[in-house]
């Protein structure tokens, strides 16, 4: 099945900066690779997404960037903000066979003012 | 949107009491739901698969007897805990998928203490 392992665990950064957050996957056939944020105690928020046909998504001061061949997709936020502090999920799926969401480990994202 | 509600938010039970989750899709029909556990500090971890009118597909390690599913209707997915014990202590959320490729929609999670 598929297995997603996402780098680095924890991840501090100056507010302003940037933050790259780095996923791998291992099922060729995963077309669909959402990312979330999750504050504690709450469900996630989908904060980007992204499918197999596209190599780049950028939403404001988010993007994802895909690599199909080497099977990896990295999440970057610029000018990061106090608020932007939380946990994020990478995570992929075959969407439309089953589509069983399987989530990497997170990262904790602490952006200092 | 498409909203998954989920029920009860919290809840304590005692040491080998059975507890029930619901997650009802609320304004889309979820022929499939998926399970998830969360410890602290952890990642979701998928437990199961619930289909409408069929058995779930549980994953590896997932005692099926322990966590039983049940999908009965198109809007509606539950998950018992059975002889709940302090280990069962988690953070078990639902996910659905809406109709029109939108993603997917979690429900609020509930917060399981077994004491």
């Amino acid at each position: 099945g598929e297995n997603v392992e996402q780098h680095p665990s924890t991840l501090s950064v100056q507010e302003g900066d940037s933050a790259v957050i780095k996923c791998t996957y291992s099922d060729s056939a995963s077309n669909y690779f959402p990312w979330y944020k999750q504050e504690l105690g709450k469900r996630p928020q989908l904060i980007i997404d992204i499918r197999s046909n596209v190599g780049e998504k950028k939403d404001q001061r988010i993007a994802v960037t895909l690599n199909k061949t080497a099977k990896h997709f990295s999440l970057h936020i610029t000018e990061t903000q106090p608020e932007d502090s939380a946990v994020y999920f990478c995570a992929a799926s075959v969407y439309n066979q089953g589509g069983k969401l399987i989530f990497g480990q997170g990262t904790e994202l602490s952006v200092k003012p | 949107g498409a909203v998954v509600s989920q029920h009860p938010s919290w809840v304590i039970c005692k040491s080998g009491t059975s507890v029930k989750i619901e997650c009802r899709s609320l304004d889309f029909q979820a022929t499939t739901m998926f399970w998830y556990r969360q410890f602290p500090k952890q990642s979701l971890m998928l437990m199961a698969t619930s289909n409408e009118g069929s058995k779930a597909t549980y994953e590896q390690g997932v005692e099926k007897d322990k966590f039983l599913i049940n999908h009965a209707s198109l809007t509606l997915s539950t998950l018992t805990v059975t002889s709940a014990h302090p280990e069962d202590s988690s953070f078990y959320i639902c996910s659905a998928r809406p109709t029109g490729g939108a993603g997917y929609t979690f429900g609020s999670g509930t917060r399981l203490t077994v004491v």
